[in-house]
């Protein structure tokens, strides 16, 4: 199963809007609404910030939203802040293996 | 307040053993699958591994599937990951976390495992 293709990087300055891409195939993203994100600081656990494509947990500010077409996610982070510098990964429920995950995407808030 | 601690990463040889562990606290262990995931230097996320809350079952990504093992001790509240025949690209730092429908949450800090003579 590979991987599911984020862009590397991406950046914004503050207070504006980014968006991150997530693309799959039919076999994962296509099939299934269990599309998640993670937002990961260097030397730190990596944090659920949407689940089952849109729903964000508790605690979770409501400038981060996602969406889904096709094959392909999207997560869009809103008034930038500068804690919002992370690397964000998609990962989506794939049958088997279990769970496919992306390569990352550095976002960097200039 | 949940937290996942993982330990037991180390330098190993190619070839060599290491057994990691996932110590649990804050939730009912007993009650969830868990999962290990993995990242290798510079890489992105991959997922591992992820075990039945009683331990009856548990699956595993092509590139570990009769190299590792996962097992759980729900008295100690512990996961284990038993990785045999270690090879280079099985360097990585090492996440557990709670399953949770499709997604993992919480994860651990990690614990980095180094393949190399």
């Amino acid at each position: 199963q590979s991987a599911l293709t984020q862009p590397p990087s991406a950046s914004g300055s503050p207070g504006q809007s980014v968006t991150i891409s997530c693309t799959g195939t039919s076999s994962d993203i296509g099939n299934y609404n269990y599309v998640s994100w993670y937002q990961h600081h260097p030397d730190k656990a990596p944090k659920l910030i949407i689940y089952e494509v849109t729903k964000r947990p508790s605690g979770v500010p409501d400038r981060f939203f996602a969406s889904k077409s096709g094959n392909t996610a999207s997560l869009t982070v809103s008034g930038l802040q500068p804690e919002d510098e992370a690397h964000y990964y998609c990962s989506s429920y794939a049958g088997r293996p279990n769970l496919v995950f992306g390569g990352g995407t550095k976002l960097t808030v200039l | 307040e949940v937290r996942l601690v993982e330990s037991g990463g180390d330098l190993v040889q190619p070839g060599g053993s290491l057994r990691l562990s996932c110590a649990v606290s804050g939730l009912t262990f007993s009650s969830y699958w868990m999962h290990w995931v993995r990242q290798a230097p510079g890489k992105g996320l991959e997922w591992v591994s992820r075990i039945k809350y009683d331990g009856s079952f548990a699956e595993y990504a092509d590139s570990v599937k009769g190299r590792f093992t996962t097992s759980r001790d729900n008295a100690k509240n512990t996961l284990y990951l038993q990785m045999d025949s270690l090879r280079v690209e099985d360097t990585a730092v090492y996440f557990c976390g709670r399953s949770v429908g499709a997604a993992v949450d919480p994860w651990g800090q990690g614990t980095l495992v180094t393949v190399s003579s």
